[in-house]
C-alpha cells in the first residue's frame, strides 16, 4: 500500500527556533511537494522537488527552504519560526512520465504552532 | 494557466439527501481532473479522477463524477450522504503531457445533518 509518512502529526515550536519537517514516501515517486493549508485559502504550494538534490520554488517560499537527499525524503525547513507560519503542513508524492495521469499521494499533515 | 473553481465554501445536506459538489475548470486542454477528499485532521486521499476514456467515473465511497467537456466541469455526486461523508473536498486539475503540478480549488466543506 501506498505510503507517506510526516515526521510529526502536531508541533509546538517557539518564535526564532529553526524547524524541521520531514517528510518520506515508500512509491518511488520522483516528484515531491509541500503545502500549507490555511482555512479558507485552500492549499499552496510553498516548494516542490522533481528529483534528488532538485528543488523549485512554488507559490509560497518566503521563509522556507528544503533539502531532498534521498529519493525517499524531502525535507522543509523552517530557517526562523514566525508567528504567521503557524499553519498545517502537508507533504505529498507523485509519479512522473509523460503519460503519468500525476495523482498526488499526500501524508497525515503535521499542524505547526508557532509562539 | 489552469483554474479550478469550487462554488460553495460549504455544503449542507440531510443524512440520506443527495450530495452534489460542483467544480469547474480552465484549460487549454482537456485536463486530467481529480478529486480529493480530507477527513479531519487528516491528509488528502484521492476519490476518482478522469484521464481519459469514459466521462462518468466512480470512486471510493459511492461517488461519481462526470467530466463534461462543453461545460468545463467535473461536478462530485453521491445519491445518499452518510454522516461519515462530512470532510472538505478538493477539486483539482492537472494538464497532460504538461507540468505534473496539479491546481487545487479551494475546497468544499461537506456538512451532514442526521
Amino acid at each position: 500500500d501506498v505510503k507517506v509518512t510526516q515526521s510529526s502529526r502536531y508541533l509546538v515550536k517557539r518564535t526564532g527556533e529553526k524547524v524541521f519537517l520531514e517528510c518520506v514516501q515508500d512509491m518511488d515517486h520522483e516528484n515531491m511537494f509541500w503545502y500549507r493549508q490555511d482555512p479558507g485559502l485552500g492549499l499552496r504550494l510553498i516548494y516542490f522537488s522533481y528529483d534528488v538534490k532538485m528543488k523549485e520554488k512554488g507559490d509560497i517560499p518566503e521563509g522556507y527552504s528544503v533539502s531532498r537527499e534521498k529519493k525517499e525524503r524531502f525535507s522543509l525547513i523552517l530557517e526562523s519560526a514566525s508567528t504567521n507560519q503557524t499553519s498545517m503542513y502537508l507533504c505529498a508524492s507523485s509519479l512522473t512520465g509523460v503519460n503519468a495521469p500525476y495523482e498526488q499521494y499526500f501524508g497525515p499533515g503535521t499542524r505547526l504552532t508557532v509562539t | 494557466a489552469q483554474s479550478v473553481t469550487q462554488l460553495g465554501s460549504h455544503v449542507s445536506v440531510s443524512e440520506g439527501a443527495l450530495v452534489l459538489l460542483r467544480c469547474n475548470y480552465s484549460s487549454s486542454v482537456p485536463p486530467y481532473l481529480f478529486w480529493y477528499v480530507q477527513y479531519p485532521n487528516q491528509g488528502l486521499q484521492l476519490l476518482l479522477k478522469y484521464t481519459t476514456g469514459a466521462t462518468l467515473v466512480k470512486g471510493i465511497n459511492g461517488f461519481e463524477a462526470e467530466f463534461k467537456k462543453s461545460e468545463t466541469s467535473f461536478h462530485l455526486t453521491k445519491p445518499s450522504a452518510h454522516m461519515s461523508d462530512a470532510a472538505e473536498y478538493f477539486c483539482a486539475v492537472t494538464k497532460p503531457g504538461g507540468s505534473y503540478i496539479p491546481t487545487f480549488g479551494r475546497g468544499t466543506s461537506l456538512i451532514v445533518h442526521p
